[in-house]
């Protein structure tokens, strides 16, 4: 059975920093990885997909990567703003049909 | 676009009562899902449906019934709320299976007294 945990379940940087969040997951046999922004009330706002056949994903300040054999991927957030302040979510496939979620890292970033 | 859009945004219930929750997606995507999100647990799979006409369980269906009533519009129904479904509901599209990208709407928040 999948699962899927992110590492640290909250972070606080000072604006400015490049800055790392982590996903693992435990059955590598996925379709593909996606990295997902929440604000508080709102819905999940995609950022990357990354498909299982890719190594990483690129988006403005945004990159996320995927290594399937060790089952991790990263978001790297260079130059961080205050307006990226938001819980991060990955999910990641489980068979044909079912996507798991991870429970999120909320991330502040200090002005 | 509007993308996907749900309603109502909010709602409160008492127990027993029944309600359906709507979900419609204007980008004509083939599979559509409904999440619950709990504090500390993430989001979870209630029921799918990966083409007009079909639907299946996901991780917690209990107590949960689907509509997908065309390709733009899949519903979900609780007949006999329970405070164990308050909850936020999510519901997504893609455009195929799980080889793409999953859009959402902005949520429904039910409250079950």
């Amino acid at each position: 059975k999948q699962e899927v945990t992110q590492i640290p379940a909250a972070l606080s940087v000072p604006e400015g920093e490049n800055l790392v969040l982590n996903c693992s997951f435990t059955d590598s046999a996925i379709y593909n990885l996606q990295w997902f922004r929440q604000d508080p009330g709102k819905g999940l706002t995609s950022l990357l997909l990354i498909q299982s056949s890719q190594r990483e994903q690129t988006s403005g300040r945004l990159n996320a990567s995927l290594d399937k054999s060790s089952g991790r991927s990263t978001l790297y957030i260079a130059a961080s703003q205050p307006g990226d302040s938001a819980t991060y979510l990955c999910a990641t496939t489980s068979g044909t049909y079912k996507y798991i979620f991870g429970t999120g890292t909320r991330l502040k970033v200090l002005a | 676009n509007a993308g996907v859009t749900q309603t109502p945004k909010f709602q409160v219930l008492k127990t027993g009562q029944s309600m359906t929750l709507q979900c419609a997606q204007d980008m004509n995507h083939n599979s559509m899902y409904w999440y619950r999100q709990d504090p500390g647990m993430g989001l979870r799979l209630i029921y799918y449906s990966a083409s007009e006409g079909t639907t299946d369980k996901g991780e917690v269906p209990n107590g949960y019934n689907v509509s997908r009533l065309n390709k733009r519009e899949f519903s979900l129904r609780l007949e006999s709320a329970a405070p164990s479904q308050t909850s936020v509901y999510f519901c997504a599209s893609s455009e195929t299976d799980l080889r793409g990208e999953q859009f959402f709407g902005p949520g429904t928040r039910l409250t079950v007294l």
